[in-house]
């Protein structure tokens, strides 16, 4: 059972290029979920989606796409780079169990650096 | 919208010795569910304990136990007999009841258990 698994854990880009940071979990959760932390601020959240097909913006959306094709995938993109989002990004999934939530299982993180 | 306070953004201990780690919430939800999260330098993210609101009972988990004043909107985090490897950043969450699964999380607490 690998859980949340994201790729790639770190990445150099520079400004204005694109890029897609991968998601998958494999526990057939509906809810998915993008965060970006930074030092001092927590974890913000960027985009969720709960379910195949529904998408919709967080806290921090401004330059990110994602698009949820199957319960498994949830990727995000970056449509042009900027240094402000350099930053660590979690992929999270969670789901309702008999009437209660589960907790969020995170992937392992992207450290990402744009420059 | 929710807000989560965690007041102290370092503490110490020594090894062996108790430690509560402090988080407040804002919401005027009566449904909701409460997280603590550790991230060791590994960067991965780690439940720690979790709390129903509708539950009266404070959780506990092995050395980790939690305050929970529903009044207050008060959760606070409590190490015993602390370990080198507690040593993490501790993240505070809150996540509403119903459909909405959004994290809400707090800038986290450095705590350092030294020898």
């Amino acid at each position: 059972n690998a859980g949340v698994t994201q790729t790639p854990k770190f990445q150099v880009l520079k400004t204005g290029q694109s890029m897609t940071l991968q998601c998958a979990q494999d526990m057939n959760h509906e809810y998915m979920s993008w965060y970006r932390q930074d030092p001092g601020m927590g974890l913000r959240l960027i985009h969720y989606s709960v379910g195949a097909g529904i998408t919709d913006q967080g806290e921090v959306p401004n330059g990110y796409n994602v698009s949820r094709s199957t319960t498994e995938d949830f990727p995000l993109r970056l449509l042009s780079a900027a240094p402000s989002q350099t930053s660590v990004y979690f992929c999270a999934s969670s789901s309702l169990r008999q009437g209660v939530r589960t907790e969020a299982f995170f992937g392992q993180g992207t450290r990402l650096t744009v420059v | 919208a929710q807000t989560v306070t965690q007041s102290q953004p370092e503490m110490s201990v020594q090894e062996a010795e108790t430690v509560t780690l402090s988080c407040t919430y804002d919401t005027s939800e009566n449904n909701y569910y409460l997280f603590w999260y550790k991230q060791p330098p590994s960067r991965q993210m780690i439940l720690v304990i979790r709390q129903e609101a509708y539950k009266q009972q404070n959780a506990t988990e092995n050395r980790f136990s939690v305050n929970f004043q529903k009044a207050a909107k008060s959760f606070s985090l409590k190490i015993s007999d602390s370990q080198l490897g507690d040593t993490a950043m501790y993240f505070c969450a809150f996540m509403k009841g119903g459909s909405n699964y959004k994290l809400t999380f707090g800038k986290g607490t450095l705590l350092t258990v030294n020898p």
